[in-house]
């Protein structure tokens, strides 16, 4: 059973800076890791994922994988305050009959204030 | 675009009914879906991973005789909650995937709040 922690629970940072998230998986063997963004009243919606160790970036998003530490975090740069939002990462695990299981942490509640 | 619709977005039951919700795939194939709840305590748990054509896997504390799940075809799937309590409260979301690679992106659908009486 995968297990995923994120940390913080809850960031709080002002308009312009650098937001870090953070995430710890127990299995290096998983196939992919996501980084999903849920605001109030709304369903997830994919930001970015990464399936090999090293970074990616896409626009102001940088994530960085490592297996090895099992670690992976987003990182914001120039925060906006429509970032606000609950960061969720996501790890699939391959299953029997061919299917990926996404398991979820329980998110970081980011807050950018002007 | 890929788009999931999830309806009705709230409900209201009491104690000991039951009730259906739905999942819509629009723009793309959703051979594979995941049915999960996310809980007052913020807790996302994953209830069953559905494939077309394929046994749906329920994980551990969710049951199909709970939980029955119907996805008859790569635009739908439908959950029943049956007999629901307190402890059944929460935002269910679907999340379809077109494809079964885990490099295929989950679109998730707004979710069914359901509130028990």
């Amino acid at each position: 059973q995968e297990k995923v922690q994120q940390s913080p629970e809850s960031l709080i940072v002002p308009e312009g800076a650098m937001s870090s998230l953070n995430c710890t998986f127990s299995n290096s063997a998983s196939q992919s890791i996501w980084w999903y963004q849920q605001h109030p009243g709304k369903g997830p919606e994919a930001l970015i994922s990464i399936f090999s160790n090293g970074n990616k970036k896409e626009g102001r998003l940088t994530v960085y994988l490592n297996r090895a530490s099992l670690h992976v975090s987003l990182h914001i740069r120039d925060s906006q305050p429509s970032d606000s939002a609950v960061y969720l990462c996501a790890v699939s695990m391959k299953v029997s009959g061919g299917n990926y299981k996404p398991t979820f942490g329980k998110g970081t509640s980011l807050v950018v204030h002007p | 675009g890929a788009l999931v619709y999830q309806y009705p977005r709230r409900t209201i039951c009491k104690s000991g009914t039951s009730m259906r919700m739905e999942c819509q795939a629009v723009g793309f194939q959703a051979t594979s879906v995941a049915w999960y709840r996310q809980s007052p305590q913020k807790t996302f748990e994953l209830i069953a991973l559905s494939t077309v054509n394929s046994a749906i896997k329920y994980e551990q504390n969710f049951t199909q005789e709970k939980f029955p799940i119907s996805h008859p075809n790569l635009s739908f799937s439908s959950m029943t909650v049956l007999n629901a309590y307190l402890e059944d409260r929460g935002l269910y979301l679907c999340g379809a995937r077109g494809g079964q690679d885990s490099q295929n992106t989950l679109y998730f659908g707004a979710g069914t709040r359901l509130s028990v009486l």
